[in-house]
């Protein structure tokens, strides 16, 4: 397995403002991957950060809302940008530490946000 | 499109007994991934156990197994002996191989409660 961390764990937010979340990996992975889980929801995935390249966002995410950085192989962050109440959620990275699609997927500890 | 279905939203269990969690699946593709997490109050998904499709073996992983029905597209988590610290939320996820990365498709979770 590896060690995931995020920062911050947990965090109150005004309407309108922005927030960076970050992701540090203690070995170097090719994938990461945030995710959002919105209250009593399950986890929907926000985008796929490729070292080196542009950011993949799934449907209904946008990179204008949710900016992410991969500057290199162990760090990654995502941004939430402008927020609303409706942007309250755990944010959660994982990563693929096969990187062949096998099944040593972890995520960090999560990132709960509330927005007021 | 691939789908996972818990139809389990709330579980209790005495402790030191065992637990099925229900989970199903549906996907064309061939080869795939199966997962599950454990996610306590705290909001950290912990990975507990995963079984590919091409495994003839049902996974083990401690007091966790898995009954893999591939024909009936279903992939039960079994918890032995169960723990007051096994209560939480836990949830059953298929891995999409079909594109770059390791996404996730979550289910909505069942919520285990576990009674002294």
């Amino acid at each position: 397995s590896a060690v995931i961390s995020q920062k911050p764990s947990r965090d109150i937010c005004q309407r309108g403002t922005s927030l960076t979340i970050q992701c540090q990996v203690d070995s170097q992975v090719t994938m990461m991957f945030w995710y959002r889980q919105q209250p009593g929801q399950s986890l929907t995935l926000i985008a796929t950060a490729n070292q080196g390249s542009e950011a993949t966002y799934e449907s209904g995410f946008v990179i204008d809302k949710f900016p992410i950085s991969r500057p290199n192989l162990t760090f990654s962050t995502l941004t939430v940008s402008n927020m609303s109440p409706e942007d309250s959620s755990i944010y959660l990275c994982s990563v693929d530490l096969a990187g062949e699609n096998t099944g040593e997927l972890f995520f960090g500890e999560g990132s709960r946000l509330t927005v007021l | 499109a691939q789908k996972i279905t818990q139809t389990q939203p709330g579980m209790f269990v005495q402790e030191k007994e065992a637990v099925t969690l229900d989970c199903t699946y549906d996907t064309s593709d061939q080869s795939y991934g199966l997962f599950w997490y454990k996610q306590p109050s705290s909001g950290e998904m912990i990975f507990l156990i995963y079984q590919g499709s091409y495994d003839e073996q049902n996974a083990t992983e401690g007091r966790y197994s898995l009954n893999f029905q591939k024909a009936r597209k279903s992939t039960n988590l079994v918890i032995s002996a169960s723990q007051l610290g096994d209560s939480a939320m836990y949830f059953c996820a298929i891995l999409d191989r079909r594109n770059q990365g390791g996404k996730l498709i979550f289910g909505q979770g069942t919520e285990l409660s576990v009674k002294p």
